[in-house]
């Protein structure tokens, strides 16, 4: 059973679009950070959240933890063939530790 | 500021083999976790070290096993190496227990099980 379920799974869309990428669990997270990774390299972070409604931006990203602390969604605006990854999410649950779970992935492409 | 540093990038080894991975953390972290990640899937779990003690573990069998130095480097063993074993294995530090718990990445060290 995936604790972390990421939608879509993958995503292709024309430079300029806007798309969004959901995360979802049934579990409580005490925080949730973003990820972005390209091939043959490890994840980097990209955000933290930690207060349930919150919302971050960076640049043309969007972050938003839901008010329950069970979800979060990724919003890029006009992205760019630079966007192009894999982008994970990762929860820590209070019982946990500071061990992350990861979600599944979103595969983006940005074609130019 | 080093950035997590991990060796070797690459590694094939045969089946029924044991293997080490090492990892050096970011200045200033003292714990180290390790994580795997297959192909086309998120990273996993396997254990966790702070001030060189195991400070949790995923669902991975003994056969996984780690260190953790004085100087908070890291190694992970992998004994009995299987086809399945081959992944990307991560290592990510981070700073003192508490906080958002943010952790950092190394690149990886990709190894190939034949």
């Amino acid at each position: 059973t995936q604790l972390l379920e990421q939608s879509p799974q993958f995503l292709s869309i024309q430079e300029g679009e806007n798309l969004t990428v959901y995360c979802n669990s049934s579990s409580v997270f005490s925080s949730l950070q973003w990820y972005r990774q390209e091939p043959g390299e490890g994840p980097v972070l990209l955000v933290t959240v930690v207060t349930g409604g919150e919302v971050k931006k960076l640049k043309r990203l969007t972050f938003q933890f839901g008010d329950a602390r069970k979800d979060s969604s990724l919003h890029i605006t006009a992205a760019q063939p630079g966007d192009t990854g894999l982008y994970l999410c990762a929860g820590r649950i209070r019982t946990s530790g500071s061990r992350l779970t990861f979600g599944e992935g979103t595969q983006l492409t940005v074609n130019p | 500021e080093t950035g997590v540093t991990q060796s070797p990038t690459h590694l094939i080894k045969t089946r029924g083999q044991q293997v080490t991975l090492r990892c050096s953390s970011q200045s200033g972290h003292n714990t180290v976790s390790w994580y795997q990640q297959a192909l086309g899937q998120g990273p996993q779990f396997i254990f966790q070290y702070y001030r060189e003690e195991e400070n949790g573990r995923g669902n991975f069998p003994p056969r996984f096993s780690g260190l953790q130095f004085p100087n908070y480097s890291s190694e992970l063993n992998v004994n009995a190496l299987e086809l399945d074993d081959s992944a990307l294995y991560l290592c990510a530090s981070q700073p003192e227990w508490g906080g958002t718990y943010e952790q950092y990445f190394g690149p990886g060290t990709r190894l190939t099980v034949t």
